[in-house]
């Protein structure tokens, strides 16, 4: 059964890059053709699409947050990362990873638990 | 890209049926019958509930259903039973490799 497991620091402080890896386990990040990708949520908000990213390396954005967000994928570690840069209080968020696919306009059917970033000095 | 429009609550009684409505514009739920929707309990993760306008994933109970008009997508939950008491979200692909979210819903059972 596959799953993902985000990972990173708790707590970043402002104007700095925010950097969390989510990790595939019961199955090859690369075996098949999906889209892998970052969801937010402020705490008591809304849940945000902040990008994704092919199997291949292709990466799709949101318009909002393009200019800060760079997300790549180590098929070698099973694994896929986000970086968000110049934070401040707004990005404090519950991020997620999750897959979707085969085709990018798919949901996103398998997610991992979640891990609460904390934006401050 | 804007939020999609939810209200932010509905009830219902055990075994009753409750509707959320979920209102974009042509560029997004009006345009394409990638609507999607997610049941989100406390602390946890989202959890796919519907695709494609109105398609339940395996293991989903049937009394979840979908259903689109125009900019405006709906989830019905029909015989309402306790653990559906959840937050539920819609989303819509928006077009150019872009996705967007609704605010979300709180749905208690009273």
């Amino acid at each position: 059964q596959l799953r993902l497991q985000e990972s990173g620091p708790g707590l970043v402080k402002p104007s700095e890059t925010l950097s969390l890896i989510c990790t595939v386990s019961g199955g090859s990040i690369s075996s098949s053709s999906y889209f892998w990708g970052w969801i937010r949520q402020p705490p008591g908000k809304g849940l945000e699409w902040i990008g994704s990213i092919y199997y291949s390396g292709s990466t799709y954005y949101s318009p909002s947050l393009k200019s800060r967000v760079t997300i790549s994928v180590d098929t070698s570690k099973n694994q896929f990362s986000l970086q968000l840069s110049s934070v401040t209080a707004a990005d404090t968020a519950v991020f997620y990873c999750a897959r979707h696919g085969p085709y990018i306009v798919a949901p996103f059917d398998i997610w991992g638990q979640g891990t609460l970033v904390t934006v401050s000095s | 890209q804007s939020a999609l429009t939810q209200p932010p609550s509905a009830s219902g009684s055990p075994g009753q049926s409750v509707t959320i409505s979920c209102t974009g514009t042509s560029s997004d739920v009006g345009g394409y019958n990638y609507v999607s929707w997610y049941q989100q309990h406390t602390g946890k993760a989202p959890k796919l509930i519907i695709y494609e306008v109105s398609k339940r994933p395996s293991g989903v109970p049937d009394r979840f259903s979908g259903s689109k008009s125009g900019n405006t997508a709906s989830l019905t939950i029909s015989g309402l039973q306790a653990e559906d008491e959840a937050d539920y979200y819609c989303s819509s692909y928006a077009g150019s490799n872009n996705f967007v979210f609704g605010i979300g819903t709180k749905v208690t059972v009273l």
